[in-house]
């Protein structure tokens, strides 16, 4: 199984700003998902989105999908000190597998 | 939300020694649990898929002598490293799946905040 690739690798912002990070992959899915990750801790289970979705919103969270380019994006808006975290994309392997493949996450620090 | 717990959070061992973690779901029934590793600064690596009631499912390249996996309970599942060295030091983490409501069968997994094993 072939991990995702998320870019970029760190992010470094000013509180208020947006912040958007970008998920790729190579196989067909029925969905994607972005999980958040605070520094030696649990990952956190944000947003699921389907492939027959093509955005999806939760809060100050902002989810793409484009099946078409292979490639999701997640959209921090108005962000916070607290949003300061590791971001992970993370796809069904092998299409509907239980099993979920992570990206390398995007690495978000919000300067106050 | 779904809540996991995992125990200990954090544990050092020496080197022979076996260690055992617990992965909880809390306030739902899981089938199905993942034991993940992570290295610093790195993704999540699936190690296995434990399933209630039957052998885990080992990822390739996971020593499944090593990683003695159990999941005696529709709430409990256990990760055993036996006989640790240094480079099984690492950040292990465990989720479970619940199946979410509807029409479309979907699915979310639940993470354990960690354990992070340190062999000296």
């Amino acid at each position: 199984s072939q991990q995702g690739e998320e870019d970029p690798q760190a992010l470094s912002i000013q509180e208020g700003e947006n912040a958007t990070m970008n998920c790729s992959y190579k196989t067909s899915i029925n969905n994607l998902q972005w999980y958040r990750q605070n520094s030696g801790r649990g990952l956190v289970h944000l947003i699921l989105i389907r492939s027959n979705e093509r955005e999806k919103h939760s809060g100050r969270l902002r989810v793409t999908l484009d099946t078409s380019k292979k490639s999701s994006s997640l959209l921090i808006t108005a962000s916070r000190a607290a949003d300061t975290a590791s971001y992970f994309c993370a796809r069904p392997d092998q299409g509907g597998s239980e099993k979920l493949v992570f990206g390398k996450g995007t690495k978000l620090t919000v300067n106050p | 939300g779904a809540v996991v717990s995992q125990h200990p959070s954090w544990v050092i061992c020496k080197s022979g020694t076996s260690v055992k973690i617990e992965c909880r779901s809390l306030d739902f029934q899981a089938t199905t649990m993942f034991w993940y590793r992570q290295f610093p600064k790195q993704s999540l690596m699936l190690m296995a898929t434990s399933n209630e009631g039957s052998k885990a499912t080992y990822e390739q390249g996971v020593e499944k002598d090593k990683f003695l996996i159990n999941h005696a309970s529709l709430t409990l599942s256990t990760l055993t490293v036996t006989s640790a060295h240094p480079e099984d030091s690492s950040f292990y983490i465990c989720s479970a799946r619940r199946p979410s409501t509807g029409k479309i069968w979907l699915y979310e997994q639940y993470f354990g905040p960690g354990t992070r094993l340190t062999v000296t």
